[in-house]
């Protein structure tokens, strides 16, 4: 089993909100760990967008838009990504990561389609 | 603001190593705390850490990688490289450079550069 899995795909209307799961293999707690979320359009490299471990310790990066945000579910042992207000430019893919036992691990990535 | 970029050969053949440079401009590599890390993404698939270097120039990589790489960093030059060894077709993406100042949080990114191994 991964450590961590994201659904491969997510469609949302324009104007509507999206909200991207990565979940923590069991026996990992969400709780204990940064997540971090970056966005990839095509042709380009990804983006980071944002950090998040709790309301109290998170951040956005630069020039990201207050729209994106992050939380966590602990009864799922998952990090949250959401976007309020979707735009056409916000169809991307999206992959969350974290540091883990000494070692970088990306979720496998989520499509975001904005129809 | 910090830029990246990658350079090397784009084809490599199986059994050969692959030799990658990322040039940093913008900023001295050694000013700061920064990690300068190498993470690559085959065609159409998801992103794979490779490994980084730390200014002070300690050394993490991926376990899965471990045994063929080696990642340097040329102060001289402003510039980290990577090298991986006894590459096979499995080792075709497109390779990023990135800079961050924490564990896997990557501010800065190159622009990839595609190698593919093949004979």
């Amino acid at each position: 089993q991964p450590v961590l899995t994201q659904p491969t795909s997510l469609s949302a209307s324009p104007g509507a909100s999206a909200r991207f799961t990565c979940t923590l293999r069991s026996g990992i707690n969400v709780d204990t760990y940064k997540i971090y979320w970056y966005q990839q359009k095509p042709g380009s490299h990804p983006r980071y967008l944002l950090t998040y471990k709790s309301d109290s310790d998170n951040q956005r990066g630069s020039g990201v838009p207050s729209r994106f945000s992050g939380s966590k579910n602990a009864s799922t042992n998952a990090g949250l990504l959401l976007i309020s207000g979707l735009q056409s430019e916000d169809e991307a893919d999206y992959f969350c990561a974290i540091w883990y036992s000494s070692t970088v691990v990306f979720g496998g990535g989520t499509k975001l389609t904005v129809l | 603001q910090v830029q990246l970029q990658e350079s090397g050969p784009g084809l490599v053949k199986p059994s050969q190593t692959l030799s990658l440079t990322c040039a940093v401009s913008g900023g001295s590599i050694t000013s700061g705390t920064y990690y300068w890390s190498w993470i690559r993404q085959p065609a159409g698939k998801g992103l794979e850490w490779i490994g980084r270097i730390y200014t002070a120039g300690s050394t993490i990589y991926n376990p899965s990688l471990k045994s063929r790489v080696t990642i340097s960093i040329d102060t001289s030059k402003n510039q980290f490289s990577l090298e991986l060894t006894s590459v096979t077709a499995a080792d075709t993406a497109v390779y990023y450079c990135a800079q961050g100042e924490a564990a896997a949080k990557f501010d800065y990114w190159g622009q990839g550069t595609l190698v593919t191994v093949s004979s």
